[in-house]
């Protein structure tokens, strides 16, 4: 079993939807969690940085973490046609080795 | 442009020979990553350096991987005798320190024949 699961996807939503991204991970030690966009052929985009739990907004981002259910999620609202990309989900524990844990990515088409 | 840079972004190589990729990293960013990135895969950790001093190895760095952060400023990672499961997609990630966030280039394709 992985560390960190992610459902592959493919989401296809229609233009102006709000998507739903999660993972769900097993370490407990896991205190740092991040969400990356990437582009096809592109490096990852950090979009969300969050520590511990609780939510964060940026804009049109928000990000969820649930500790106690080992649960983390990414909305995004009105969804436009240029959120279509694979959305990877990352974390790390305490420990000054900043290894992240990466999922395995959704993908997501944002239909005009 | 001050993200981090990597060259080459393309490499296309003849299985056992020797390939050699560097990474700029952000400027005044202590702390420089390497991972890899198969197809359908998230990134995985290969290994880190503290400015010049390389800290950790993951188990998927084998004897044929190097890397080297002289004067810890820029990375090379080097792989010799290159094997056709070597065919990934290298990125290279910086961050100030071991609290904040890691920013990632735009990474080196690499298709060995």
């Amino acid at each position: 079993q992985k560390e960190v699961e992610q459902d592959p996807g493919p989401l296809s939503v229609p233009e102006g939807a709000i998507v739903s991204l999660n993972c769900t991970y097993s370490n407990s030690a896991f205190q740092y969690f991040m969400w990356y966009r990437q582009y096809s052929r592109k490096g990852p985009e950090l979009l969300m940085y969050t520590y511990s739990s609780g939510n964060k907004e940026d804009g049109r981002f928000t990000a969820q973490v649930d500790k106690s259910s080992k649960y983390i999620s990414l909305f995004i609202r009105d969804s436009q046609p240029s959120d279509s990309a694979t959305y990877l989900c990352a974390m790390r524990g305490r420990d000054s080795s900043y290894k992240l844990i990466f999922g395995s990515g959704t993908r997501l088409l944002v239909r005009p | 442009d001050t993200g981090v840079s990597q060259n080459p972004r393309h490499k296309i190589t003849k299985r056992g020979q020797n390939v050699t990729f560097r990474c700029d990293p952000i400027s005044e960013h202590n702390r420089l990553y390497w991972y890899r990135q198969t197809l359908g895969q998230g990134p995985e950790f290969l290994t880190y350096f503290q400015n010049e001093a390389q800290l950790e190895k993951s188990r998927l760095l084998s004897d044929r991987f190097s890397a080297e952060r002289p004067k810890g400023s820029f990375s090379t990672l080097e792989i010799q005798r290159t094997e056709q499961g070597d065919s990934a997609m290298y990125l290279c990630a910086s961050s100030f320190d071991s609290n904040t966030e890691a920013f990632f280039g735009q990474g080196t394709r690499l298709t060995v024949v």
